[in-house]
């Protein structure tokens, strides 16, 4: 099936400053990607949707100048936290629907920690 | 409203014995998937089982079956024989609309159950 490689798994920062992850398909052309935030034992909620070469569409409440989503490639689709602060410290996945049938497949996450 | 219920907060099995997680779901589109994943600590999510919203039987994969009762809009996931490795969170989760032309929309997910499972 689709393989998403998610980096970092683990990040921890200091406040202020700013952190990126990254979301790459390794064996598919991601044209969608979507987004997750998960706090500590809570569900997954969507925060934005990255579509290949347009701007990313964000849920309601979700700040698009401090999450921002860049999907410039067909393979790589990056989430950059501006500023970050402690509130932002969660649990961050990525998923793009999975060419190969119906679903969908999952970066790993990374969890972030800023201090 | 919340389009996925997942009611039961923590569940509790013995080892060896089956187990139901409940998930209904709320949808006014006649298309839609229904989907198990399963999240250990680790946060890997986990596919387990699929269901579409026009399929007439219901989905089995190995040990896990998905009771899908349409009219009553539940889809729950069943697991056979538990196992230690089974502990976990499990979360139902809903596709709306259909998969045409290879777009998808995003999962919908429920809260989650924490399963446990007892030596």
């Amino acid at each position: 099936g689709a393989v998403v490689s998610q980096h970092p798994s683990r990040v921890i920062c200091k406040s202020g400053t700013s952190v990126k992850i990254e979301c790459r398909s390794l064996d598919f052309q991601a044209t969608t990607m979507f987004w997750y935030r998960q706090f500590p034992k809570q569900s997954l909620m969507l925060m934005a949707t990255s579509n290949e070469g347009s701007k990313a569409t964000y849920e309601q409440g979700v700040e698009k100048d401090k999450f921002l989503i860049n999907h410039a490639s067909l393979t790589l689709s990056t989430l950059t936290v501006a500023s970050a602060h402690p509130e932002d410290s969660s649990f961050y996945i990525c998923s793009a629907p999975d060419p190969f049938n119906y679903g969908y497949t999952f970066g790993s996450g990374t969890r972030l920690t800023v201090v | 409203a919340q389009k996925i219920t997942q009611t039961q907060p923590g569940m509790f099995v013995q080892e060896k014995e089956a187990v139901t997680l409940d998930c209904t779901y709320d949808t006014s589109d006649p298309s839609y998937g229904l989907f198990w994943y399963k999240q250990p600590s680790s946060g890997e999510m986990i596919f387990l089982i699929y269901q579409g919203s026009y399929d007439q039987q219901n989905a089995t994969e190995g040990r896990y079956s998905l009771n899908f009762q349409k009219a009553r809009k539940s889809a729950n996931l069943v697991i056979s024989a538990s196992q230690l490795g089974d502990s976990a969170m499990y979360f139902c989760a809903m596709r709306e609309g259909g998969t045409y032309g290879g777009s998808q929309g995003n999962l919908i997910f429920g809260k989650g159950t924490k399963l446990s499972v007892k030596p």
